[in-house]
């Protein structure tokens, strides 16, 4: 399957500080990527859809503003979380769409906002 | 609304016997199921699939079964090792047609096997 890296694999900020993730496709070129947060013990909720040329596509619930989504080439994708607080520490991943309906995922970021 | 369900959080198993992971879902509309296993801050890795037309499909020491009527699906793998222990991610894609589809995850299930 496609291989996927994230940068950073951890980042502590303070509470109001912006923050960019990267993720990159290594060896697949990916018109949509796609975005996860998890929580501790919950869940992967994805929160939106990284499209290669066009707009972010947001899941219900997820501010736009908050978290900006750039798909800047067809192994790229960086998601921003802008003014930070305590409430956005979470785990993100990043995924690639396979052949099929599979997707591959990142080895995600841990985001801790002091 | 949790469209897809595990609704054990846990299971432990003896080194080499079965494990069972199950899962159910709500939405008829599903078209495709996938299983994951996950490490702690690590990211999901694919393991099995299983399109809605088929009832089982086997990889290895990995088998999906679907029992569509019930909307059910279950995880087996024989024999189980220690390896295996992780956190198990049932997904179910959803496709809003041409390229467009979402995979939502249910809330996993921890395997643990004892040596």
């Amino acid at each position: 399957g496609a291989v996927v890296s994230q940068h950073p694999s951890r980042v502590i900020c303070k509470s109001g500080t912006s923050v960019k993730i990267e993720c990159r496709s290594l060896d697949f070129q990916a018109t949509t990527m796609f975005w996860y947060r998890q929580f501790p013990k919950q869940s992967l909720m994805l929160m939106a859809t990284s499209n290669e040329g066009s707009k972010a596509t947001y899941e219900q619930g997820v501010e736009k503003d908050k978290f900006l989504i750039n798909h800047a080439s067809l192994t790229l994708s960086t998601l921003t979380v802008t003014s930070a607080h305590p409430e956005d520490s979470s785990f993100y991943i990043c995924s690639v769409p396979g052949w099929y309906n599979e997707q591959f995922f990142g080895p995600g970021t841990r985001l801790t906002v002091l | 609304d949790q469209q897809v369900k595990q609704n054990s959080p846990s299971l432990s198993v003896q080194e080499g016997r079965i494990s069972i992971l199950n899962c159910d879902y709500t939405n008829s509309m599903f078209d495709y199921f996938l299983w994951y296993k996950k490490y702690p801050a690590e990211g999901p890795t694919f393991l099995i699939s299983i399109s809605s037309i088929k009832d089982k499909n086997e990889d290895g020491r990995f088998t999906v079964f679907l029992n569509k009527s019930a909307k059910h699906l279950s995880l087996h793998i024989v024999p189980s090792q220690p390896g295996d222990s992780a956190v198990y991610f049932c997904a179910a894609n959803l496709n809003y047609g041409g390229a467009t589809n979402k995979l939502i995850f249910g809330t996993g299930t921890l395997l643990a096997v004892q040596p």
